[in-house]
């Protein structure tokens, strides 16, 4: 069974730039949730997607949106990049709500980015 | 005060020893508490979970939670230089918007 698949792995970008990221999740899980990873304030959740609608957000601003595909594959887009924005972006996919009885989330191996 | 707090460490050992790692939180709420293990360039994955209070043991690793004190721990026996990586505690709460909160996460190195 294939886990979470995140593209690209890597990505150098510059101030100002746009970058979007790409998540697989499970085969059968319904919800993904995105997470930012930095040394400084470690596992921060950015949004929660389940059959293509956004279910939870974090407290980020809005140059960061995301999106479902009716295949549940999702998708995160950061406007604007700032330096700070620099991070590990962590994608985790579940069969229903992270916030639902037993799920738990399954990570991807991520996707760093760097802004320069 | 955060939500989950955790000592970063690093927190070094002889292979062979106990490892003990911790974390407070701080809503009452929190019914759901679980262990994640990162390794260097790769996401952090499952370790244990556990709804409300108790212990877990799954192999030579046990999760205790008291809730009374708003205290989770992970013990590791017998650890193992594979065991070297980041530790992520993170806790839950039970409504369906719940989201999952992690601690800053411990980074273990065991030492042959």
């Amino acid at each position: 069974k294939a886990g979470v698949t995140q593209t690209p792995r890597y990505l150098i970008k510059t101030r100002g730039q746009q970058v979007t990221l790409s998540c697989s999740p499970i085969s059968g899980h319904r919800s993904v949730s995105w997470y930012q990873q930095t040394p400084g304030q470690g596992l921060q959740f950015l949004f929660e997607y389940f059959s293509e609608t956004q279910r939870n957000k974090g407290n980020f601003p809005g140059r960061f949106s995301g999106r479902q595909f009716s295949n549940s594959r999702s998708e995160m887009n950061v406007s604007t990049l700032e330096l700070g924005d620099s991070a590990l972006y962590l994608c985790a996919s579940t069969f229903g709500l992270s916030g639902s009885g037993a799920n738990v989330l399954t990570f991807g191996a991520g996707s760093r980015l760097t802004v320069l | 005060q955060k939500e989950v707090e955790q000592d970063p460490g690093p927190l070094s050992v002889p292979e062979g020893a106990i490892v003990s790692l911790n974390c407070t939180y701080s809503n009452s709420a929190f019914q759901y508490f679980m262990w994640y293990r990162q390794y260097s360039r790769k996401g952090p994955e499952l370790l244990m979970y556990t709804y409300s209070s108790g212990n877990k043991e799954d192999g030579r690793f046990t999760a205790q939670v008291d809730k009374s004190s708003k205290y989770i721990s992970l013990f590791i026996r017998d650890s193992q230089p594979s065991d070297s990586a980041t530790y992520l505690c993170a806790v839950r709460g039970e409504t369906s918007y719940d989201k999952v909160i992690f601690g800053p996460g411990t980074s273990l190195s065991v030492i042959p």
